[in-house]
C-alpha cells in the first residue's frame, strides 16, 4: 500500500528565506510523486510531479523537489520565500491501481516580513 | 470557462434536504474523482469515473450518490447528511487512469450540514 507522511503540520519562514517542506513516502511500486499547493477557498494547484524521468524536479513559483530513494523523501524547496507562498502545501503519492491520489495531512506555510 | 469548475461554491443544507453538486471539466478529459477535504484529516478519494464507469467507491455511505452522464459532467447527489458531512467537495479530472496522469482540481464546494 501507499502512504504519505508530512513532517510539520505548520512551517514560518521570513520573506526571502529558504523553504523545506519534507515529504516521506511509502510504496510498494516504484512511485508517482506530486506537490499541490491550495491557497485560501481555492482548490488544488499543481506544484510539480515526479515521473522517474529526473531525479530533481523544477516546478511552478521557482519550487523544487528531489526525490531520494534510499531516503524514501521527497521534500520541497524554494531558495526565496515570497509573502504569496503562504499557502497550504500537500504531499502525494499515486496508488498502485492508478485511480487515486494519497494525499499527506498538509503542511500549511506562514511567511513573514 | 477554463479548466474545472464547481457549483455551488456554498452551500448549507439541513439534515432532511437533497441537494446536488455539479462538477464540469472543460479539458478534453476521461477520468473524474470527487474527494472530501474535512478540517484536520487529508484529503480522502470518494468516487471515481473513467469514460462514465464508476470505477472506484471508496466505502462511502449511500446518503453520497455519484452519477456521471459523460465524460464532461460529474454529480454528487446529498441526501439526509449528517453534521460530520460538513466539509470541502472537491472534483478532479485527469487524462485518463494511470498512475503518472496528473490531476486537475476545481474550486471545490463548501458545505454545511445544520
Amino acid at each position: 500500500a501507499q502512504s504519505v507522511t508530512q513532517l510539520g503540520s505548520h512551517v514560518s519562514v521570513s520573506e526571502g528565506a529558504l523553504v523545506l517542506l519534507r515529504c516521506n513516502y511509502s510504496s510498494s511500486v516504484p512511485p508517482y510523486l506530486f506537490w499541490y499547493v491550495q491557497y485560501p477557498n481555492q482548490g488544488l494547484q499543481l506544484l510539480l510531479k515526479y515521473t522517474s524521468a529526473a531525479t530533481l524536479v523544477k516546478g511552478i513559483n521557482g519550487f523544487e523537489a528531489e526525490f531520494k530513494k534510499s531516503e524514501t523523501s521527497f521534500h520541497l524547496t524554494k531558495p526565496s520565500a515570497h509573502m504569496s507562498d503562504a499557502a497550504e502545501y500537500f504531499c502525494a503519492v499515486t496508488n498502485q491501481a492508478g485511480t487515486a491520489l494519497i494525499f499527506g495531512k498538509g503542511t500549511t506555510l506562514s511567511v513573514s516580513s | 470557462e477554463t479548466g474545472v469548475t464547481q457549483t455551488p461554491r456554498h452551500l448549507v443544507m439541513g439534515m432532511t434536504n437533497k441537494k446536488s453538486l455539479k462538477c464540469e471539466q472543460h479539458l478534453g478529459h476521461n477520468a473524474m474523482y470527487w474527494y472530501k477535504q474535512s478540517a484536520k484529516k487529508p484529503l480522502e478519494l470518494m468516487f471515481v469515473y473513467s469514460l462514465e464507469e464508476r470505477v472506484e467507491n471508496n466505502s462511502v455511505p449511500s446518503r453520497f450518490s455519484p452519477e456521471c452522464p459523460n465524460s464532461s459532467h460529474l454529480f454528487l447527489h446529498l441526501h439526509t447528511l449528517q453534521p460530520e458531512d460538513s466539509a470541502l467537495y472537491l472534483c478532479a479530472s485527469s487524462q485518463r487512469l494511470a498512475r503518472e496522469e496528473t490531476q486537475y482540481f476545481g474550486p471545490g464546494t463548501r458545505l454545511l450540514v445544520l
